[in-house]
């Protein structure tokens, strides 16, 4: 059974540019969070989806923008990147039915130069 | 909004030595509490939980928390640490009732732990 899994693992980016980032979550689960971990510090919630829509949101500007697929994965878009965007992102996978617990991926370490 | 403070930075412990450490939210309603640990190289992985009943709560590894309605704390325990639970340890609170929603953390605590 395939866990959450992200890619890519690694990215480096100029100041300015757009990424997009892909997270597929462990089989049976509907829903996906994506977190930001600074260097040193705890992860920050960024946004969540299910049934293709974002139904929550942190406090992160428009810059940020996702999007979920019907097979339930989904993607990280960040549009004029900043050298503060540089960071660990994180996917986690729910289910509606799988109480308060979330699964987490490996993460893609984004590098803004 | 719900807020969770974890207030060692970086614990130094021997292999054998016991194991507290220290987590604080704010929030003044019913919450889900949560703490995940990420090991050197690995993701982040889930500990143990508390949504309802027994405060004291076990998790894996032998760690185990309680959870103090009265101090708004969920401190994590161990009684004797090994070389291998060197790692960063995250607190996590949210509230509802489903899997959908989302996590606040802490900023987290290095664990040391020497051979």
């Amino acid at each position: 059974d395939a866990g959450v899994t992200q890619s890519p693992t690694h990215l480096i980016k100029t100041r300015g540019q757009q990424v997009t980032l892909r997270c597929s979550p462990k089989s049976g689960h509907d829903t996906v969070s994506w977190y930001q971990q600074a260097l040193g510090q705890g992860p920050q919630f960024i946004f969540q989806y299910y049934e293709e829509e974002e139904r929550q949101r942190g406090n992160f500007p428009d810059r940020f923008s996702g999007h979920q697929f019907p097979n339930y994965s989904s993607e990280l878009n960040v549009n004029a990147l900043l050298l503060g965007d540089s960071a660990l992102y994180l996917c986690a996978s729910s289910s509606r039915t799988g109480k308060y617990e979330q699964y987490f991926g490996p993460g893609t370490r984004l590098t803004v130069t | 909004a719900q807020s969770v403070s974890q207030h060692n930075h970086h614990v130094i412990l021997s292999e054998a030595a016991s194991l507290e450490l220290g987590c604080n939210y704010s929030y003044g309603g019913t919450v889900n509490l949560f703490w995940y640990v990420q090991y050197p190289g690995q993701h982040l992985q889930l500990l143990l939980k508390y949504f309802s009943g027994d405060p004291l709560v076990k998790g894996i590894k032998g760690f185990e928390a309680e959870f103090i309605k009265s101090k708004f704390s969920f401190n994590l325990r161990k009684p004797s640490v090994q070389w291998s639970d060197t790692a960063e340890y995250f607190c996590a609170v949210n509230v509802g009732d489903t899997g959908r929603r989302a996590l606040t953390f802490g900023s987290g605590t290095r664990l040391q732990v020497q051979p």
